[in-house]
């Protein structure tokens, strides 16, 4: 079946440092996938999206990488700050168009 | 503020009683979403509406019941909840049900069965 998993549920880097969360799927099919970003006591923000007829995405601070090969996205934050501390999912869109969420991985910022 | 509103924040709830969450999008989308989030889980899919009209229940119990009566306002009507049924509930919308733009998610509903 189709899945969204996560390699490391927390993640702590210091302050200033780039930060890299990672994410496996399963489907290759696959061709559209969100970052998302949930703080505490709120709901899902979307960070940045990607195509599967792209590898690389850049946004403000935020690179998304998709490697179609091996079925793995990573998001990087560049200079890590205080204020990225949260818990961060990704999410595939699967055959059925339904968004599938992994996991999250919670994003610990050290001052 | 995302765009899609969900009130209460905060709801607890007997077993026994029968309390309804809103969910209003100003978006102009035409789909509209029920995530379940429990601790140390993935979001779980619970319903989805496409121009109002239901297009997926995910195998959800019969004592939570959504209505959707526009496609701007969404409702899941809560009755006889079991302590399990404790999570943050969480509305999305999005421009079309197949989801290739993104979801808008609201700020959720964090809901306590005692």
């Amino acid at each position: 079946g189709e899945s969204v998993g996560l390699h490391l549920p927390t993640l702590s880097v210091q302050e200033g440092d780039n930060s890299i969360i990672n994410c496996a799927y399963s489907n290759s099919a696959s061709d559209y996938f969100i970052w998302y970003k949930q703080e505490s006591g709120k709901g899902p923000q979307f960070i940045i999206d990607i195509r599967s007829n792209m590898d690389k995405r850049q946004g403000q601070r935020v690179t998304v990488l998709l490697n179609k090969t091996v079925k793995h996205l990573s998001l990087q934050i560049a200079a890590t700050q205080p204020g990225d501390s949260a818990v961060y999912f990704c999410a595939e869109l699967g055959s059925s168009y339904k968004l599938i969420f992994g996991s999250g991985t919670r994003l610990l910022v050290r001052p | 503020e995302t765009g899609v509103t969900q009130t209460p924040r905060h709801l607890v709830m007997g077993m026994t009683n029968k309390k309804s969450l809103k969910c209003e999008q100003h978006l102009g989308h035409n789909a509209m979403y029920w995530y379940k989030q429990s601790a140390k889980k993935p979001l779980e899919l619970m319903f989805v509406y496409n121009f109002k009209e239901q297009t997926e229940n995910n195998s959800v119990p019969s004592r939570f019941s959504p209505e959707c009566p526009n496609s701007s306002h969404l409702f899941l009507h809560l009755h006889t909840l079991q302590p399990e049924d404790s999570a943050l509930y969480l509305c999305a919308s999005s421009q079309e049900a197949t989801g290739r733009y993104g979801y808008t998610f609201g700020s959720g509903t964090r809901l306590t069965v005692v």
